[in-house]
């Protein structure tokens, strides 16, 4: 059974830092890309990052570009998302999220169910 | 960035019910799209991708359909487990990008 359990998220202020991780689980970890996207409170899905298989490539929003930094480990089955200088509209449930491919297109098929980060004075 | 724009943003339905949940791209998308379900606390579950394809396990009340922009979810007779928030989301552009969410409430 695929699993993904993201931690590490908490309270920071404004201008400080997080690193979250995601533990994967039930599949090899290393054949996949990964995704972080986020939820606002009460508002939809966001997507902040993705990464290569190997690490090699990384991708990430504009409102993200950076400040964030997203890595993985593949001894460990684990990605990471670094949070930098943290900002008050940075507060969401992130969620990790394994990236499957259909005729050519890549998109996310499991989801973590989310660590919770709150950026505020 | 292509903007998508999900309706209705809610929706009252009983049991028994068939729903419709509309989502229109800012661009065309070559039904690369997505629909996920969402429960409170819970991780969001794919329903469909390429616009019609249900994933595995998924019940066939559940469908998809469309083209081009505009794009529909349809669950054919809605069962108590079925009331959630739903997205629908394009991967046209490496820039993922989501509809609003339909929170899907029992009348």
């Amino acid at each position: 059974e695929v699993q993904l359990v993201e931690s590490g998220g908490g309270l920071v202020q404004p201008g400080g830092s997080l690193r979250l991780s995601c533990a994967a689980s039930g599949f090899t970890f290393s054949n996949y890309w990964m995704h972080w996207v986020r939820q606002d409170p009460g508002r939809g899905l966001v997507w902040v990052s993705r990464i290569k298989r190997d690490g090699s490539s990384t991708d990430y929003a504009d409102s993200v570009k950076g400040r964030f930094t997203i890595s993985r480990d593949n001894a460990k089955n684990t990605l990471y998302l670094q949070m930098n200088n943290l900002r008050v509209e940075d507060s969401a449930v992130y969620y990790c999220a394994r990236e499957t491919s259909f005729r050519g297109s890549y998109f996310p098929d499991y989801w973590g169910q989310g660590t919770l980060v709150a950026v505020s004075p | 960035d292509i903007q998508m724009t999900q309706s209705p943003s809610s929706l009252s339905a009983s049991v028994g019910d068939r729903v419709t949940i509309t989502c229109r791209a800012s661009q065309g998308i070559s039904n690369s799209l997505a629909w996920y379900q969402q429960k409170p606390g819970k991780a969001p579950k794919l329903l469909l991708y390429g616009a019609s394809t249900l994933e595995s396990g998924v019940p066939s009340r559940f469908s998809g359909s469309g083209s081009g922009t505009d794009y529909t979810l349809t669950i054919s007779s809605l069962q108590p487990e079925d009331f959630a928030t739903y997205s629908c989301q394009q991967y046209y552009s490496t820039t993922l990008t989501f509809g609003g969410g339909t929170k899907v409430e029992i009348k």
